[in-house]
């Protein structure tokens, strides 16, 4: 079983929509990561979190140590949302271990 | 700042030969991190540096591959000899301290043919 799993693989959304990525992990953590991959492979760190809850223009992130779970909202969704986003826990070590990643598509 | 700086942005070789690819980190970081993914395997840490000292290598897979972080501004990540299984991209990241936001490069895509 993966140390860190993200649901659903793959989502596909109408503009507008509310739309919500979840991560559950099973280790012990510092912090955790939200990271965007648009298609062309680079990597944007969105949010990092390690308690509560954080926001970024649509972008909402909230973590809930208790629970091992974090999810990552997207309000108003619009089709530059399109891409991979992944979830990555930081072990105490400092180590980065990644979920597989949500492919999420914003049909206009 | 630039950012975090990755060269060769991409490389196609011939199994057997010798790759280096080189990463340089945001100014005053003082962790960096080599990544591979693959579309099997995902993202995975290969190896972290915390100011300048190898800290975790456990992801490297094999003696095949190598890693130096000789200063604070630059580090390698060498394989040799390459084989096609290789080929995937490897991101250099790197980030202040322990816990903060981390800065991913925009990747070398190496293909081993």
């Amino acid at each position: 079983k993966n140390e860190v799993e993200q649901s659903p693989q793959n989502l596909t959304a109408q503009e507008g929509e509310f739309i919500t990525i979840n991560c559950s992990y099973s280790v012990g953590i510092s912090a955790l990561h939200w990271l965007q991959q648009h298609p062309g492979g680079g990597i944007v760190s969105l949010f990092m979190l390690s308690s509560g809850k954080k926001k970024h223009g649509r972008l909402i992130a909230t973590i809930n140590i208790q629970e091992k779970h974090s999810s990552l909202h997207i309000t108003a969704s619009h089709p530059r949302d399109s891409a991979v986003y992944i979830c990555a826990v930081v072990k105490a070590t400092n180590k980065l271990i990644f979920g597989t990643g949500t492919l999420l598509a914003v049909q206009p | 700042d630039a950012g975090v700086i990755q060269s060769p942005r991409h490389e196609v070789t011939e199994m057997g030969q010798e790759v280096t690819l080189r990463c340089k980190p945001i100014s005053g970081h003082n962790s960096l991190f080599w990544y591979r993914q693959t579309m099997m395997r995902g993202l995975e840490l290969l190896i972290y540096f915390n100011n300048n000292v190898p800290i975790d290598d456990s992801g490297m897979p094999e003696d095949r591959f190598s890693a130096k972080m000789p200063n604070a501004s630059f580090s390698t990540l060498k394989i040799q000899p390459s084989e096609p299984r290789d080929s995937a991209v490897y991101f250099c990241a790197s980030s202040a301290s322990s816990g903060n936001t981390i800065y991913f490069g925009e990747g070398s895509w190496l293909t081993v043919v």
